[in-house]
């Protein structure tokens, strides 16, 4: 069965530090490249960056809005990729998707809520 | 303001055929596939049709996406009530060295 299961959303402060994880299963982890997406309450789907997997150097890149306080990570022997969000601001309140890209199962989460509000 | 362009809105009724747009440039749709992706009220985004043209397992065959050009478009056939959903395209963009996501268009179901 596929699972995927992201977590380490909650409330922060403008400034603050928050990581999340997204840990999968069922699925081969370490052949996927993995990208975190995140919706802003009421509005679209917006990229927030990517991990690529071993046969690409596990290069990441960023989208202009996160590039300097994101940086994405992964463990590949635990399933897992990570987010880590340092000065945070109140735009980057959303919901986060970790989003590995394959087509050949679901892998949808449920996502985890980021609040940044003082 | 969003890289790629879709419509807002777009309806139709049971049965009907309906066509979401999806427009870019060279640096995104002209030179790279395309995604679609579904998403129902307070659900996750699904992947509905990958490589432009592609339809993973288990998504019906009422689902097809096209590329021509800087545009692509989603179609959907035999229009159904549980199709009423929010639909984005996607893409890679070489210029901006990120993906991008159109705005989505809400479509409603009559």
């Amino acid at each position: 069965e596929v699972q995927v299961v992201e977590s380490g959303g909650g409330l922060v402060q403008p400034g603050g530090s928050l990581r999340l994880s997204c840990v999968a299963s069922g699925f081969t982890f370490s052949d996927q490249y993995i990208d975190w997406v995140r919706q802003a309450p009421g509005k679209g789907l917006e990229w927030v960056g990517r991990s690529r997997n071993k046969a690409k150097s596990y290069t990441t890149d960023y989208a202009a809005s996160v590039k300097g306080r994101f940086t994405i990570s992964r463990d590949d022997l635990k399933n897992s990729v990570f987010l880590q969000m340092n000065s945070l601001k109140t735009e980057d309140t959303a919901i986060y998707y970790c989003a590995p890209l394959t087509a050949a199962v679901d892998t949808r989460g449920q996502g985890t809520l980021v609040t940044v509000s003082s | 303001q969003s890289v790629l362009t879709q419509p807002p809105s777009a309806s139709g009724t049971p049965g009907q055929r309906v066509t979401i747009s999806c427009s870019g440039s060279r640096s995104n749709i002209g030179n790279r596939d395309v995604y679609w992706y579904q998403q129902l009220p307070g659900t996750a985004p699904k992947l509905l049709i990958y490589k432009s043209n592609q339809r993973p397992s288990g998504v019906p065959d009422r689902f097809s996406g096209s590329r021509s050009g800087t545009s692509a478009s989603l179609v959907i056939s035999g229009l159904q009530s549980e199709d009423e959903a929010d639909y984005y395209c996607a893409a890679w963009d070489d210029s901006l060295s990120g993906r991008v996501f159109g705005g989505g268009t809400r479509l409603t179901v009559l």
